[in-house]
């Protein structure tokens, strides 16, 4: 089975603009969460969504919003961009929502904010 | 609110050598506990978890962990570590369909 795919891998934008990322989960993964990992605030929860419904969110602003398809694939995005948002986001899918099953996490979208 | 506390930021051990490395969660509600490995370049990866039964639960690559509930903790364990297991170990709880993360634990084995 191929892993969690995280388009693109790299990206570097400037303040004020808006971004998205791309998250494919592992075939018949139903659940997919989004961390931001940082050096100095570690991998922070930003939200999961299940079955296209959003169903946990983290302490993160508005800006940061996301969907998910039909087909479980997953994005994420950010508007009006800080340097603060300048991070490895990580993608992770799970085969349902039941709390015991663990994530699966992909290599990640390192974002730099200039 | 649920939280996840790591003992140790850094830990340089010597081949052959123990590991323990400590965790402390704080959740008023069932949870379920986790361990995750991030080897330099790749992927964070399951290394053991616990959700309920047994509370010594054993993991990938001579891993163990003891859920121990009275004191909110569940430490790792290898009885003798190798170079290979340089890597950043995180502890993580889910609770209520929110995963919490602890701030890692940077682990080198010197050869």
């Amino acid at each position: 089975k191929a892993g969690v795919t995280q388009t693109p891998r790299y990206l570097i934008k400037t303040r004020g603009q808006q971004v998205t990322l791309s998250c494919s989960p592992i075939s018949g993964h139903r659940s997919v969460s989004w961390y931001q990992q940082t050096p100095g605030q570690g991998l922070q929860f930003l939200f999961e969504y299940f079955s296209e419904t959003q169903r946990n969110k983290g302490n993160f602003p508005g800006r940061f919003s996301g969907r998910q398809f039909s087909n479980s694939r997953s994005e994420m995005n950010v508007s009006t961009l800080e340097l603060g948002d300048s991070a490895l986001y990580l993608c992770a899918s799970s085969l349902n929502d039941r709390t015991y099953n663990e994530q699966f996490f992909g290599p990640g979208t390192r974002l730099t904010v200039l | 609110a649920q939280s996840v506390s790591q003992h140790n930021h850094h830990v340089i051990l010597s081949e052959a050598a123990s590991l323990e490395l400590g965790c402390n969660y704080s959740y008023g509600g069932t949870v379920n506990l986790f361990w995750y490995v991030q080897y330099p370049g790749q992927h964070l990866q399951l290394l053991l978890k616990y959700f309920s039964g047994d509370p010594l639960v054993k993991g990938i690559k001579g891993f163990e962990a003891e859920f121990i509930k009275s004191k909110f903790s569940f430490n790792l364990r290898k009885p003798s570590v190798q170079w290979s297991d340089t890597a950043e170990y995180f502890c993580a709880v889910k609770g209520a369909g929110k995963s919490t993360f602890g701030d890692g634990t940077t682990l080198t084995v010197k050869p």
